[in-house]
């Protein structure tokens, strides 16, 4: 496709269990985000990638997040025991080069994760 | 310190120019300053960005002064459908994509 892919658009779990969302990036770009984003709030970083240079985890809330690219295209993010708070929307944008200096960022329209 | 301060909200009127200003008073000589929108249940989506003095595309204007300490992103004839969350980033030697609480603008019938 075109643009940024994220799946699943809607993930209901039970609290203790552990989620795995997916991103598929605009081929070719070297940097992916993934952001979480709660009702009515910002964006909130979690995780950076770029090329094959180490991810900048600085971002994720805790220990139960995990996230990797493989082939520096797809990735995904896992949460591991899952709890009510991480109750959220899950953003991913790509971008093709390093933001900030002219390239714009692509965001996929995100996973929306409930848990009950 | 703060990378970008922008109003919380906004309202317009339909047919009105909307004008949000940001102020980047640590931007650093490299840096873009970059507009995103963004509408419920949708992620962000770049709405134009720009160097320094004017750039202009078919949905908005970005004015920059030549200190590049603020910028003013120009909605030209709001729509119901321009309501939603604007984003102004700089990134100050960091790649993180900081967004702060945007400004959400409101338009009116």
């Amino acid at each position: 496709g075109a643009g940024v892919s994220q799946s699943p658009s809607n993930k209901v779990t039970e609290k203790g269990k552990d989620v795995e969302l997916r991103c598929d990036p605009i081929s070719g770009h070297t940097a992916l985000y993934w952001y979480r984003q709660s009702l009515g709030q910002g964006l909130e970083f979690l995780i950076y990638f770029q090329g094959n240079s180490a991810p900048d985890k600085s971002g994720l809330p805790s220990d139960r997040f995990s996230a990797e690219r493989t082939g520096g295209s797809v990735s995904t993010l896992t949460i591991q025991r899952t709890q009510q708070e991480d109750s959220a929307v899950y953003l991913c944008a790509s971008v093709p080069g390093v933001w900030g200096t002219g390239p714009e960022a692509f965001f996929g329209q995100g996973t929306r994760l409930t848990v009950v | 310190l703060a990378k970008t301060t922008q109003p919380i909200s906004m309202d317009s009127y339909e047919g009105q120019e909307v004008n949000i200003t940001c102020s980047h008073n640590n931007i650093a000589t490299n840096d873009y300053i970059t507009w995103y929108q963004q509408f419920p249940s949708q992620g962000p989506r770049f709405i134009i960005q720009g160097y320094k003095t004017k750039v202009t595309n078919e949905v908005a204007s970005l004015f920059i002064p030549a200190d590049r300490k603020s910028s003013t992103l120009s909605l030209p004839r709001v729509s119901l459908s321009d309501t939603a969350v604007y984003y102004c980033l700089v990134p100050n030697n960091d790649y993180k994509l900081s967004f702060g609480a945007g400004t959400t603008v409101t338009v009116r019938a």
